[in-house]
């Protein structure tokens, strides 16, 4: 049971350097989500999906983008990397809409940006 | 908008005595609420939920939660704390009535438990 998978799980980049966060699952779910946690403040939601195609904007959408080709795949991107993306990233999935609250997340992405 | 307090950002408690952990959440419409949990280097799972109907939900691991509308509050209690229970602990809202797909988290309040 795969679940949530996201790579890699550790990153350093250097400030203006672009990178993927990739997140893949293998259970059919329509909605995904992306998530930052940093100390003190919790978990921020960055973006989301509601089915292939589908994107919008949640709390802290500046510095990302995303996109959704396919059920399985919700990647997010930064395209020039600041220090204050430093953090760990989640990846979370639900069958329908965020509604239910069941969410299945992933074990997390940690990056620095020096 | 829909927004979740936590008070106390970290909790001790002995093994054996009761957890509370606070949440009191702000929604101009009826809510849903939500406990995470989420241990050390891993992600977040789902403690229990509350929807519509009973007020007192349980969820695993011998947790459970009230919501009271009155007091805008939907606290975590165990009663007896176990040291496999020491772990970051999340209240989460999303608003019912609106056609949103944002869960709203809180800060976490991190659980210490001591033998």
């Amino acid at each position: 049971n795969a679940g949530v998978t996201q790579t890699p799980k550790f990153q350093v980049l250097k400030t203006g350097q672009s990178m993927t966060l990739q997140c893949a699952q293998d259970m059919n779910h329509e909605y995904m989500s992306w998530y930052r946690q940093d100390p003190g403040m919790g978990l921020r939601l960055i973006h989301y999906s509601v089915g292939a195609g589908i994107t919008d904007q949640g709390e802290v959408p500046n510095g990302y983008n995303v996109s959704r080709s396919t059920t399985e795949d919700f990647p997010l991107r930064l395209l020039s990397a600041a220090p204050s993306q430093t953090s760990v990233y989640f990846c979370a999935s639900s069958y329908s809409s965020g509604w239910t609250g069941e969410l299945f997340f992933g074990e997390g992405s940690r990056l620095t940006v020096l | 908008a829909q927004s979740v307090t936590q008070l106390g950002s970290h909790v001790s408690v002995s093994e054996g005595a009761l957890v509370l952990l606070r949440c009191n959440y702000s929604s101009s419409v009826p809510p849903y609420l939500f406990w995470y949990v989420q241990y050390p280097n891993q992600g977040l799972q789902l403690l229990l939920k509350y929807t519509t109907g009973a007020t007192l939900v349980k969820g695993i691991n011998g947790f459970e939660a009230e919501f009271k509308k009155s007091e805008t509050s939907f606290h975590l209690t165990k009663p007896s704390a176990h040291m496999s229970d020491a772990a970051e602990y999340f209240c989460a809202v999303i608003a019912s009535s609106y056609n949103t797909d944002k869960l709203i988290f809180g800060t976490g309040t991190r659980l210490q438990v001591f033998p």
